[in-house]
């Protein structure tokens, strides 16, 4: 365990369904953020909350809504997606925000998502 | 954004050899991060270099990195099977300050 926790691991929906998904993390960082992996693709950056606030929308797509409570939790909530929305959804944390600062991110293990 | 780029992108090696990896990116950049993803799991952050170093170790990991050439290279030593997974770097250069990820290098450590 790396300290952010993502569930669930894998998740089948219909294109007409609702679901979220969610993290965790008790390492005590104020920056988290959401990460699309697709096949044969960098990295994706989707969101970034610091301090609870949105800071970055990536021109994420509206069917993705973010959602972030507090510090520690982090939601991501899907409806109406396209198959080429199946990847792997990936949460990450940090101390802070800003990458200048030169703070590493803890990754969770990811959402294995498949749109049908 | 910006990004780093892996070269190769995908190695195939002996349990025993050395592998490296190396990253190359466009702009300056305070800080680089090496990463490791093993199948199907989240990223496992290896390494850190700043701007003004120019080689870290951390036990059979040696990264160097060279400002003047734009690039990074990650060195694994006497590699094991356990090697085997997808090694990312990561760079601040992103002008919006967001850690931004290459494309990555697979090795694979055939036992």
């Amino acid at each position: 365990e790396t300290g952010v926790t993502q569930t669930p691991r894998h998740l089948v929906m219909g294109m007409t369904n609702k679901k979220s998904l969610k993290c965790e993390q008790h390492l005590g960082h104020n920056a988290m953020y959401w990460y699309k992996q697709s096949a044969k693709k960098p990295l994706e950056l989707m969101f970034v909350y610091n301090f609870k606030e949105q800071t970055e929308n990536n021109s994420v797509p509206s069917r993705f809504s973010p959602e972030c409570p507090n510090s520690s939790h982090l939601f991501l909530h899907l409806h109406t997606l396209q198959p080429e929305d199946s990847a792997l959804y990936l949460c990450a944390s940090s101390q802070a925000q800003g990458a200048r600062l030169g703070y590493g991110y803890t990754f969770g293990s990811g959402t294995r998502l498949t749109v049908v | 954004s910006q990004q780093g780029e892996e070269d190769p992108q995908a190695l195939s090696i002996q349990e025993g050899e050395n592998a490296t990896m190396n990253c190359s990116y466009k702009t300056s950049i305070n800080n680089l991060q090496w990463y490791r993803q093993n199948s199907g799991r989240g990223l496992v952050h290896l390494i850190l270099i700043r701007s003004n170093e120019r080689e870290k170790h951390s036990g059979r990991l040696r990264v160097t990195l060279d400002t003047s050439k734009k690039s990074s290279s990650l060195l694994i030593t006497a590699s094991r099977a356990a090697d085997t997974a997808s090694y990312f770097c990561a760079t601040d250069a992103d002008a919006g300050n967001m850690l931004t990820f290459g494309g990555g290098t697979r090795l694979m450590v055939k036992p």
